[in-house]
């Protein structure tokens, strides 16, 4: 069965880097898989960061970025701020039209 | 803009039916493959079921395969998903969500504020 992994949780300084990762537990994440980040705040409906690898949804700012590191899909903020502080979910496509989201990471800023 | 917006969703005893909609503007819907994801209390969210701008393909998860059904009304700008046989696991905010494009391997990019549905005796 097919699990894509994400850490549970990353605690961040004010003005320090989040690098927040997305696996597959049967080998390494490519392009192929497109995936995609998304944020969401309690209560919220999910905002979409990050798709197909590394392109920056419309009024994302650009502190925000994708990448594919070492196997895996890499959601990176580089200089987090309070309002970046909830949960980060990421996206792969399975195939057959079928997608998987991983469990989630809850960043802490502080 | 696109809009979405998701009705349909309340209380239903286990084994019970609901049909959830999603109202869509603001694009050209035919041409786009949407989608349902849904999640519960407390929860990460799950991809449920896609289908394509035609409406003739359909994608389920493993999870609501063989009780769930999505389809469209493309002269309504109309998504559905029906939920047959349901179960305490499938309480939820549903959410209907739009792809990036019209090939089921876009990632979703757009979403609506969901419709919750709570299974419960």
């Amino acid at each position: 069965q097919t699990v894509v992994t994400q850490e549970p949780s990353f605690s961040v300084s004010p003005g320090g880097t989040v690098t927040l990762t997305c696996g597959l537990n049967s080998g390494s994440v490519s392009t192929g898989y497109y995936p995609s980040w998304y944020q969401q705040t309690p209560g919220q409906p999910p905002r979409t960061l990050i798709y197909s690898t590394n392109t920056r949804s419309s009024g994302v700012p650009a502190r925000f970025s994708g990448s594919i590191r070492g196997g895996r899909a890499v959601l990176t903020i580089t200089g987090a701020q309070a309002v970046d502080e909830c949960d980060y979910y990421c996206v792969l496509y399975i195939g057959s039209g079928v997608w998987m989201f991983g469990g989630g990471t809850k960043v802490t800023v502080l | 803009e696109v809009q979405l917006l998701e009705s349909g969703g309340g209380l239903v005893q286990p084994g019970g039916s609901l049909r959830l909609s999603c109202a869509a503007s603001g694009f050209t819907f035919y041409s786009n493959v949407m989608t349902w994801v849904r999640q519960a209390p407390g929860k990460g969210l799950e991809w449920v079921a896609a289908i394509s701008g035609s409406g003739v393909t359909t994608y389920y998860s493993h999870s609501v395969k063989g009780r769930f059904t999505i389809s469209r009304d493309n002269s309504r700008n109309t998504l559905y998903v029906q939920m047959n046989g349901l179960r305490a696991e499938d309480t939820a905010v549903y959410y209907c969500a739009k792809p990036s494009g019209s090939y089921f391997s876009d990632a979703i990019h757009m979403w609506g504020r969901g419709t919750m549905v709570a299974v419960s005796s």
